[in-house]
């Protein structure tokens, strides 16, 4: 069963701000929200996680809602080597995580 | 450098010829999981091992198998391909404990053509 919801595909222009949007309205307590991306028929990048404070990274800033139901990615200078799938996950500290089939962002130049 | 190496890149094979593929990681993890992709259906989980000669099937095993006998191997089998086995294969890593268990690492890939 999918635990998260992305968008399909969305467009950004380049140099502006990337926000994807994942909801997870059926999270638990003690799972996380992780963030991975794939370019182009490459492995899959891990980008960024976290539990319920927003996170950031050299790559990407994260923001999960109080409630925990929704969070989203934000890649704050997007460029055009940052168009890729991107995967929202939600899992356990247990290593074990789906992959749903994510969201394609464009950035257009 | 810190990588997952799958072999080979591409491989086209014929119904029912037992074939092997390889992945390999110079990191210490303790977690490995292959992962197939198909079109339309995003990653999915064929086998996992969360140490040396522990393994435990994912979402798709059908037609698979794995071993972990050495802690950084973890290579895929299919004892007799078939054309729904054609795919892309993702070999992954990742830490059980410590900040390093929060990212996998993946493989390159490996394309399968089942003919």
């Amino acid at each position: 069963d999918a635990k998260t919801t992305q968008p399909t595909s969305m467009d950004c222009a380049e140099g502006r701000a990337a926000n994807l949007p994942c909801n997870h309205s059926t999270i638990s307590g003690n799972e996380y929200v992780y963030w991975y991306r794939q370019i182009h028929s490459q492995g899959p990048q891990y980008i960024i996680h976290g539990l319920k404070n927003n996170e950031t990274n050299e790559m990407a800033s994260l923001i999960i809602t109080e409630d925990r139901k929704s969070s989203t990615l934000i890649l704050p200078h997007a460029t055009l080597r940052d168009t890729a799938v991107y995967y929202c996950i939600v899992g356990g500290a247990t290593n074990k995580l789906i992959f749903g089939t994510g969201t394609l962002l464009a950035v257009q130049p | 450098e810190a990588q997952v190496t799958q072999n080979p890149r591409y491989l086209i094979t014929v119904t029912g010829k037992k074939l092997t593929v390889t992945c390999s990681q110079n990191m210490n993890h303790e977690y490995m999981s292959w992962y197939r992709q198909d079109p339309g259906l995003g990653l999915r989980q064929i086998y996992y091992s969360m140490n040396v000669e522990v393994t435990d099937k994912g979402d798709v095993p059908e037609g698979y198998k794995v071993s972990r006998k050495e802690k950084r191997n973890f290579p895929l089998i299919l004892e007799s391909p078939s054309p729904n086995q054609t795919s892309l294969y993702f070999c992954a890593s990742s830490s059980l404990t410590g900040q390093a268990r929060w990212g996998y690492t993946f493989g390159s890939g490996t394309r399968l053509t089942v003919v």
